[in-house]
């Protein structure tokens, strides 16, 4: 059963757009963090979000944890060609060491 | 530099075959994750381990058993390969709660 829905599946945009992406679930989660996969490679960890409410700024990239800790968001300014990938969200329950991955955003970035 | 490795980029089984993924890596993380990657479902775990010899279902195990023998290996072992088994498999290792998961570069298993 996955439980994490991320939205939307796929998202072509121009360079210089800007974007976001969203992660829902019913569930509320201990912390929330987002990965980025490139092709032939593993997801590598942007970012981690623990508290409601919190939102951190990597560069172009804003993450905000929801207030029930049940959501996720990540804004994307100005968007790069670098920027294109899968970008996977992956909430924590208390108590446990285990991830739910979402269902991933397919991101491309045309020059 | 963290490093997580997975034995064999692709491979190419047949249907009944006993088959065997390893994973080591080199951070002495207590924490180790078996998932499988499928086109529109994100990553799905399969199992997870976090101490020598013990070893926690995940979401999908049905089809798979695991083994830890040493901190630094993880092995996920498909007891009888069916074609539904096609996908790519990722390893990862984890140090604590809510530290980064260290992907290996995955496994690309086709079963024939």
């Amino acid at each position: 059963t996955q439980l994490l829905e991320q939205s939307p599946q796929f998202l072509s945009i121009q360079e210089g757009e800007n974007l976001t992406v969203y992660c829902n679930s019913s569930s509320v989660f201990s912390s929330l963090q987002w990965y980025r996969q490139e092709p032939g490679e593993g997801p590598v960890l942007l970012v981690t979000v623990v508290t409601g409410g919190e939102v951190k700024k990597l560069k172009r990239l804003t993450f905000q944890f929801g207030d029930a800790r049940k959501d996720s968001s990540l804004h994307i300014t100005a968007a790069q060609p670098g920027d294109t990938g899968l970008y996977l969200c992956a909430g924590r329950y208390s108590g446990t060491y285990k991830y739910i991955f979402g269902t991933g955003t397919r991101l491309k970035v045309l020059a | 530099d963290v490093k997580v490795t997975q034995s064999s980029r692709y491979l190419v089984k047949r249907t009944g075959e006993k088959v065997f993924l390893e994973c080591v890596q080199d951070m002495d993380h207590e924490n180790m994750f078996w998932y499988r990657q499928d086109p529109g479902l994100g990553l799905r775990l399969i199992y997870f381990s976090y101490d020598v010899k013990m070893k926690e279902k995940g979401d999908i195990p049905e089809g798979y058993s695991v083994s830890r023998e040493k901190k630094e290996r993880f092995s996920l072992i498909l007891e009888s390969a069916s074609t539904n088994q096609t996908s790519m498999y990722l390893c990862a290792s984890m140090s604590g709660s809510n530290q980064p998961q260290h992907f290996g570069d995955g496994t690309r298993l086709s079963i024939l």
